[in-house]
């Protein structure tokens, strides 16, 4: 089945430091989204885009769905230690079905 | 909170047994999920059901069965399991018209 590429695969940055990763495809998708997986757990949904071109905020977080449709960013500002864990962005070619493709992942690694 | 519970996080098993994985959510979503990670391959769909004793094959579902019985509870199947079923197992579950998907923690198996 099709992969989302995400770049880069692992980071590690300095307290503080502002970070950027993105998601990638060769197909339209009409949903973007974006989940945090910390250590042990399940992922769990950070934001979600419905259109493209657009820029949602939640916190220090912002995403963006890219305006070609097969694409997508998201940003951390001001990184923290609890922001370690790894991020998976998941898209959606068909809206009302039920079928996700998820990414490869980012490993973010926080240095304080 | 949506709780997805998985019944075991860590599991070893033979290769050749039949292993059961159970995930109930307490929440009334329509739709639950399977998923399988490995690291630099993301999270990819194993099965997925929308409705009771409704289910749909998903990317990877080769090797793999699941039952649902009930509205809260999905079971995956591996019939006979093989060392290349080792890995971190997902379940997940979401209502209908509803982007977002709760994920349990997860259940590491490994298979020996």
């Amino acid at each position: 089945g099709q992969q989302l590429n995400q770049s880069p695969q692992s980071m590690f940055i300095q307290e503080g430091e502002d970070v950027s990763m993105n998601c990638t495809s060769s197909s339209i998708f009409n949903t973007w989204l974006w989940y945090k997986q910390e250590p042990g757990e399940g992922p769990v949904l950070l934001i979600a885009l419905y259109k493209a071109g657009e820029l949602t905020s939640n916190g220090r977080l912002t995403a963006q769905f890219g305006i070609t449709r097969k694409d997508s960013f998201l940003n951390i500002s001001a990184s923290i230690p609890s922001d370690v864990g790894i991020y998976f962005c998941a898209g959606q070619k068909t809206s009302g079905t039920y079928k996700y493709i998820f990414g490869t992942g980012t490993r973010l690694k926080v240095l304080a | 909170d949506v709780k997805v519970t998985q019944s075991s996080r860590y599991l070893v098993k033979r290769t050749g047994e039949k292993v059961f994985l159970e995930c109930v959510q307490d929440m009334d979503h329509e739709n639950m999920f399977w998923y399988r990670q490995d690291p630099g391959l993301g999270l990819r769909l194993i099965y997925f059901s929308y409705d009771v004793k409704m289910k749909e094959k998903g990317d990877i579902p080769e090797g793999y069965s699941v039952s649902r019985e009930k509205k809260e509870r999905f079971s995956l199947i591996l019939e006979s399991a093989s060392t290349n079923q080792t890995s971190m197992y997902l379940c997940a579950s979401s209502l209908t018209g509803r982007p977002e998907a709760f994920f349990g923690q997860g259940t590491r198996l490994t298979v020996v």
